[in-house]
């Protein structure tokens, strides 16, 4: 079963340029997540969606970050302009979504962003 | 205060040797606690799920204390291939929070 796919793998842009990642989760997973981990740090959820609705933006910084899912199955996370803080892998990662007790995430291997 | 605390290392410990990693959260409302593992350069992994009862799978054992808001991971007979990042997690309506993760390297 193929896993979770991202691209790019590795980007390099300059501050203030903008820039856009993208995701395919696993065949039939509903929920997709964005999770963004700083170097030394654990992933952080930004974004969360099930099928093709959010379901958690709440730590999505929104003046600058958005993230789409239109037809709920791929995704793409846009950073606009970028910061030297956002210097980060950016994994995506993909669940069943079923009711009824916890669904395993499985993660796709990331986009690593520096930013100059 | 972080939802998730545990001691980021580096641990260095000799082959065969046993290490045990700790873990503590914060929101007592959490549902599921879980340990991943994440290589260098690598995507983060399910390596165990953990309760109450405690669960072993191999030479790994996960506890958790629900009343002290405590997980601990243990790893016996330790391999080099055990090298990597323990992430602590924990999940609370389907979303993950993940501590910063403790750096294992395993000495031959």
């Amino acid at each position: 079963e193929a896993g979770v796919a991202q691209s790019p793998r590795y980007k390099i842009i300059e501050k203030r340029q903008s820039v856009a990642f993208w995701c395919n989760p696993i065949s039939g997973h509903a929920t997709l997540y964005w999770y963004q981990q700083i170097l030394g740090q654990g992933p952080k959820l930004l974004i969360q969606f099930q099928n093709n609705g959010v379901v958690d933006d709440s730590q999505l910084p929104k003046d600058r970050f958005s993230a789409e899912r239109l037809k709920g199955v791929d995704s793409t996370l846009k950073i606009q302009p970028a910061k030297l803080e956002d210097s980060a892998v950016y994994l995506c990662a993909s669940s069943p979504g079923l009711a009824g007790g916890f669904n395993e995430q499985f993660f796709g291997p990331g986009t690593r962003l520096t930013v100059l | 205060r972080k939802e998730v605390e545990q001691d980021p290392g580096p641990f260095n410990v000799p082959e065969g040797a046993t290490v045990a990693f700790n873990c503590t959260y914060s929101n007592s409302a959490s549902q599921s606690f879980f340990w991943y593992r994440q290589d260098c350069r690598k995507e983060p992994k399910l390596l165990m799920s953990v309760y109450s009862s405690g669960n072993e799978d191999g030479r790994f054992t996960a506890q958790l204390n629900r009343a002290s808001q405590y997980i601990s991971l243990l790893i016996r007979d330790s391999k080099l291939s055990d090298s990597a990042t323990y992430l602590c997690v924990v999940n609370r309506n389907e979303k993950l929070t993940f501590g910063t993760g403790t750096r294992l390297t395993i000495i031959p």
